[in-house]
């Protein structure tokens, strides 16, 4: 079963709104990533946060983890219709396991 | 960087051929190799994992004498679907994970493949 959910399932904004996609897990972890996926291609790696972190950030992404809660959230600042996308969380339970993949967030920007 | 590629991009086939596509990591040494597939509009679903050297692990539901993953190399892994059928039809990315300490948590994916089946 997917170990990862997210929420929502479908989002469409406008370009320069910021963009915010939850993920939730079910069992513990020690790291969550998230990748983007351009429709028909293959996923690019976006960023990793470790269970023991809370906030990482990269350019224009902002990811939180909280793993009392057992969720994560991906931010995307003043979107751009570039970042037109799927967007999936994955999870490993242990440094170097398979990693699981959620359902995925579809978002569209808008121009 | 880390350059994951695949071939072919998307292939046709008739029902009952069967089809390889190769995955390959560019410019570094991948000890283990994952296949994944994915239908349209779902996430991606496990079907393998592959180190260099030694037989695949197939997921639980994956038939290993239907997709025959060969691992001979650091640098290559292919993903035969045999006697393909149309429920074959899919969109298979493959990923690599660099050899070496302390690099076990990303990887990195091709562009995948995508598999028609008349």
């Amino acid at each position: 079963s997917q170990q990862g959910e997210e929420d929502p399932q479908a989002l469409s904004i406008q370009e320069g709104e910021n963009a915010t996609m939850n993920c939730s897990y079910k069992t513990s972890i020690n790291n969550l990533q998230w990748y983007r996926q351009n429709s028909g291609r293959g996923l690019v790696h976006l960023i990793l946060i470790r269970s023991n972190e809370r906030e990482k950030h990269s350019g224009r992404l902002r990811v939180t983890l909280d793993t009392s809660k057992k969720s994560s959230s991906l931010l995307i600042t003043a979107s751009r219709a570039a970042d037109t996308a799927s967007y999936f969380c994955a999870t490993r339970k242990t440094s170097g396991s398979r990693l699981t993949f959620g359902e995925g967030t579809q978002l569209t920007v808008n121009p | 960087g880390a350059v994951v590629s695949q071939h072919p991009s998307r292939v046709i086939c008739k029902s009952g051929t069967s089809v390889k596509i190769e995955c390959r990591s560019l410019d570094f040494q991948a000890t283990t190799m994952f296949w994944y597939r994915q239908f349209p509009k779902q996430s991606l679903m496990l079907m393998a994992t592959s180190n260099e050297g030694s037989k695949a692990t197939y997921e639980q539901g994956v038939e290993k004498d239907k997709f025959l993953i060969n691992h001979a190399s650091l640098t290559l892994s292919t993903l035969t679907v045999t006697s393909a059928h149309p429920e074959d039809s899919s969109f298979y990315i493959c990923s690599a994970r660099k050899a070496g300490n302390g690099s076990t948590d990303t990887q990195y994916f091709g562009p995948g493949t995508r598999l028609t089946v008349l």
